[in-house]
This record gives C-alpha cells, sequence and structure tokens, in this order.
C-alpha cells in the first residue's frame, strides 16, 4: 500500500515559469511533510518542510501548500531555473521527522528548458 | 566533516556474497536511519537507531538484513547472502531527533550483485 502518492511522473517547464508537484497521502498520523531534491549521484537533500497547523510555508522561490482536510500538499517552484532540474520527492513522517522513518513518494522528475 | 558520510560510495560482490556498508552520521546526532532506494524510485525505509538502540527495523525486507550502532555513532548495515534483488542505493540519514529537526542524508553506496 502506497501511503504517499506524488504526481506527475515527470515534468518539463520552460525558464521562469512555475514548477508545480502534488501529493497526497493516506495515515492521519502523518504530521511532518518535508519535500528533498535529490541530483543524480547524491543523496536527498531537504528543500523545505511543512507541520499540519499551516496552510502554506514559503522560503524564498519554494512554497509550499497544504490541505489538511484534503490530505494533500504541494510544492510550488516560481521563477523555474536550469539549476532546479533535478528529481522532487515528497515525504512524510508522524513524528516530527527526527524520531521515525520518513515515507517517500515515488517522486517527479523535473526539467527546466532553457 | 560536517555531512553524513557513507563508504564505500560503490561495491559490487557476487550473488551469495556477504557486504557490509559503513555511515558516519553527522557528529552529536542521535537518531540515525537507512534507506534503500531502487533505481528510479524513492527511498524506502529500513531502520532507525536512536543512540545504540535500535528502535524500528520493521522496513528490513528479509533476515539477511541486519544493522548495528554498537557505540551511538558510526553504523553499519550489513547484507548476508547477496540476491540480485538487494541491487539499490543504500542511503543513511541523520538527525539530532528535535522537532522539525530534518534528516539529513549522506550520498549513499551503489549496491551492484552480479
Amino acid at each position: 500500500q502506497q501511503q504517499v502518492k506524488q504526481s506527475p511522473q515527470s515534468l518539463i517547464v520552460q525558464k521562469g515559469g512555475i514548477s508545480i508537484i502534488n501529493c497526497a497521502y493516506e495515515n492521519t498520523a502523518f504530521d511532518y511533510f518535508p519535500w528533498y531534491q535529490q541530483f543524480p549521484g547524491k543523496g536527498p537533500a531537504l528543500l523545505i518542510a511543512i507541520r499540519p497547523d499551516v496552510s502554506e510555508k514559503k522560503e524564498g522561490r519554494f512554497t509550499i501548500s497544504f490541505n489538511k482536510s484534503a490530505k494533500q500538499f504541494s510544492l510550488h517552484i516560481m521563477d523555474s531555473q536550469p539549476g532546479d532540474s533535478a528529481t522532487y520527492f515528497c515525504a512524510a513522517s508522524s513524528s516530527g521527522g527526527g524520531a521515525d522513518g520518513l515515507t517517500f513518494g515515488k517522486g517527479t522528475h523535473l526539467i527546466i528548458q532553457p | 566533516g560536517a555531512g553524513v558520510s557513507q563508504s564505500p560510495r560503490y561495491k559490487v560482490a557476487k550473488r551469495g556474497q556477504d557486504v557490509a556498508l559503513r555511515c558516519d552520521p553527522i557528529s552529536g546526532h542521535v537518531s540515525l536511519f537507512w534507506y534503500q532506494q531502487a533505481l528510479g524510485q524513492g527511498p524506502e525505509f529500513l531502520t532507525y537507531f536512536q543512540n545504540e538502540a535500535q528502535l524500528d527495523k520493521s522496513g528490513l525486507p528479509s533476515d539477511r538484513f541486519f544493522a548495528e550502532r554498537p557505540e551511538g555513532s558510526v553504523s553499519t548495515l550489513k547484507i548476508q547472502r547477496t540476491q540480485q534483488e538487494d541491487s539499490a542505493v543504500y542511503l543513511c540519514a541523520s538527525s539530532s531527533r528535535e522537532t522539525d529537526q530534518p534528516q539529513h542524508f549522506g550520498d549513499g553506496t551503489r549496491l551492484s550483485i552480479l
């Protein structure tokens, strides 16, 4: 049973555009929702994370929108740049991130065309 | 070093051999996690340590997989009698276990079983 469903699987966006990646979860015990960026040959690196008590969090060009009732959250990358081309993973855990294994989505391969 | 260090970066083994993968977490991090990442997939949780105690090993796929962290710092993931389906990238992450503190990932060990 896949507990975190991520879409789309791949995404092509023009430079300067907005990249949007969506995730849905099933386990209502999840209370921590991070997004990770991964480049080939590297480990995942945290981009931004949110708790369910807020509906939106913004850090620079990255924004997480969270809909608790729909059990959905999304990542928006504003003014997308070629350097943003990478694989993005949403994840969830039930103890704030530091004391519980993360459940990852299957990833979105993002390509930003110059 | 400042980050999570994993060794070796690449490991090739013949089916049936035993392998050992090492993780050096960020200094002072109480929590340590192992994940398995198949090609084109998101990381999947294997096991979690708090200091030297293995608190969750629910993700270990079989009894051929064994992890330890005897002194609460360096951890080793051992796979006995390797099989081709064990081929994957094995990622280690560490965290300070504080609320909302992220898991910091190493660059992984790419294991190939021939």
